[in-house]
């Protein structure tokens, strides 16, 4: 139990174009989600912390026009990529928190890997 | 965010050693997690401590809550091959919300 799927696992895209990842939780509800980004041989950096129904929470230096954030149901939360540029190149990874559960129990999706051209 | 540091930050051993790796951070943390993460997939939740003081165990993984609530450290014992990866520590902070941090990570190879 307690799979996250990520969709796609890989996308290239031109610059300026936008790009939408999905992650789902497939067997449980997840009221929050968070989404973190990862470069090559670093630490996953938080960038926002999605809750269904409402407006994402960014961190800061997070910029929530650029990176949107979409929690429109218990299993799905998506993050758009908008006018993409080289420097977003990155691994993109989210996790889902099972609602009712310790606040431990996140689970992360497989990642999804942007490359900009 | 918050910045958590792992040490050290790689580790080249040989099959059978143990292994040490610590996290510290100048903030207190509500809960510690470690977590595994492989090349090109997310992390993988080993083990989760959420009081201070705390020892928990997960088969040849042992890890600690630290008493000051600003550190943890696991240790690996008797490594074997599917070890490799990198670890990560991560700390959930007191009286924020469900947002947890990510330490710097360890790289672990361990040779045959």
């Amino acid at each position: 139990g307690a799979v996250v799927s990520q969709h796609p696992s890989r996308v290239i895209c031109k610059s300026g174009t936008s790009v939408k990842i999905e992650c789902r939780s497939l067997d449980f509800q997840a009221t929050t989600m968070f989404w973190y980004r990862q470069f090559p041989k670093q630490s996953l950096m938080l960038m926002a912390t999605s809750n269904e129904g409402s407006k994402a929470t960014y961190e800061q230096g997070v910029e929530k026009d650029k990176f949107l954030i979409n929690h429109a149901s218990l299993t799905l939360s998506t993050l758009t990529v908008t006018s993409a540029h080289p420097e977003d190149s990155s691994f993109y990874i989210c996790s889902a928190r099972l609602s009712g559960g310790y606040s431990y129990e996140q689970y992360f999706g497989p990642g999804t890997r942007l490359t900009v051209t | 965010g918050q910045q958590l540091n792992q040490s050290p930050q790689s580790m080249f051993i040989q099959e059978g050693e143990d292994v040490s790796m610590n996290c510290t951070s100048s903030s207190i943390f509500n809960t510690w997690l470690w977590y595994k993460q492989d090349p090109g997939e997310g992390p993988v939740l080993l083990i989760a401590l959420y009081k201070a003081g705390e020892l928990t165990s997960n088969g040849r993984l042992t890890a600690q809550f630290g008493i000051t609530r600003k550190d943890s450290f696991l240790n690996i014992s008797a490594s074997i091959p599917s070890d490799v990866g990198i670890y990560f520590c991560a700390g959930q902070l007191r009286n924020t919300g469900n947002q947890f941090y990510f330490g710097t990570g360890t790289s672990l190879t361990v040779i045959p």
